[in-house]
């Protein structure tokens, strides 16, 4: 099993770009999670779903989009990237139970935006 | 709002000596506690976790300490090896399935 993948590893934008990062995992959960993680800050929520064709939002949802047209994946969009967004951003996914378990992350995608 | 609060945001300790590392939520509602740690440049990990029917669990020399009363909870490193030394945080589970984590605790283990 791969686990949690992301795709791109590394991208560099120029504002007012979009773009379209990629997770998928291979385990099936029905959970996955869009996180920044910026210096000083820890990992702040930005999206999440609960199931393919659900979408809710996290702490810090603005200028960004998600769609989860197929449960092993978990898209996350910028239609107008701004400097604000550079970070580091890591896709997470966990089984649905009653009973919360462990979350595994992808390997994350480091963005810049000049 | 909801949060979870995390301290210090840097601690140092001594080859051998422990380290512990506190964590404060404020929603009465979460009854499971997750630690991760993080290595430079990697993805963050769980090495320990805790549900509220529990006080204390322990996995050789990590443990994890929880006081519902108070909403802390603390993790515990004892004789502290150079490959401690990372990035951990704490995190708790809010209303809706989301997971809010802390801030970080930079951990560095001295020669």
């Amino acid at each position: 099993n791969a686990g949690v993948t992301q795709t791109p590893k590394f991208r560099v934008l120029k504002t007012g770009q979009s773009m379209t990062l990629l997770c998928a995992q291979d385990m099936n959960h029905e959970y996955m999670y869009w996180y920044r993680q910026d210096p000083g800050m820890g990992l702040r929520l930005i999206h999440y779903s609960v199931g393919e064709g659900t979408t809710a939002k996290g702490e810090v949802p603005d200028g960004y989009n998600v769609s989860r047209l197929k449960k092993q994946n978990f898209l996350l969009g910028l239609e107008s990237a701004a400097p604000s967004q550079t970070s580091v951003y890591f896709c997470a996914s966990r089984e649905a139970g009653v009973e919360y378990n462990e979350q595994f992350f992808g390997p994350g995608t480091r963005l810049t935006v000049l | 709002g909801e949060n979870v609060e995390q301290h210090p945001s840097t601690l140092s300790v001594q080859e051998g000596d422990s380290a512990v590392i506190k964590c404060t939520y404020s929603d009465s509602a979460s009854n499971y506690f997750p630690w991760y740690k993080q290595e430079l440049g990697k993805r963050p990990q769980l090495i320990i976790d805790i549900r509220s029917n529990v006080g204390e669990k322990k996995d050789q020399r990590i443990a994890v300490t929880l006081n519902k009363t108070a909403k802390h909870f603390s993790l515990h490193i004892t004789e502290t090896q150079p490959e401690d030394s990372a990035v951990y945080f704490c995190a708790a589970p809010l209303i809706g399935f989301k997971i809010i984590f802390g801030k970080g605790t930079r951990l560095h283990i001295l020669p």
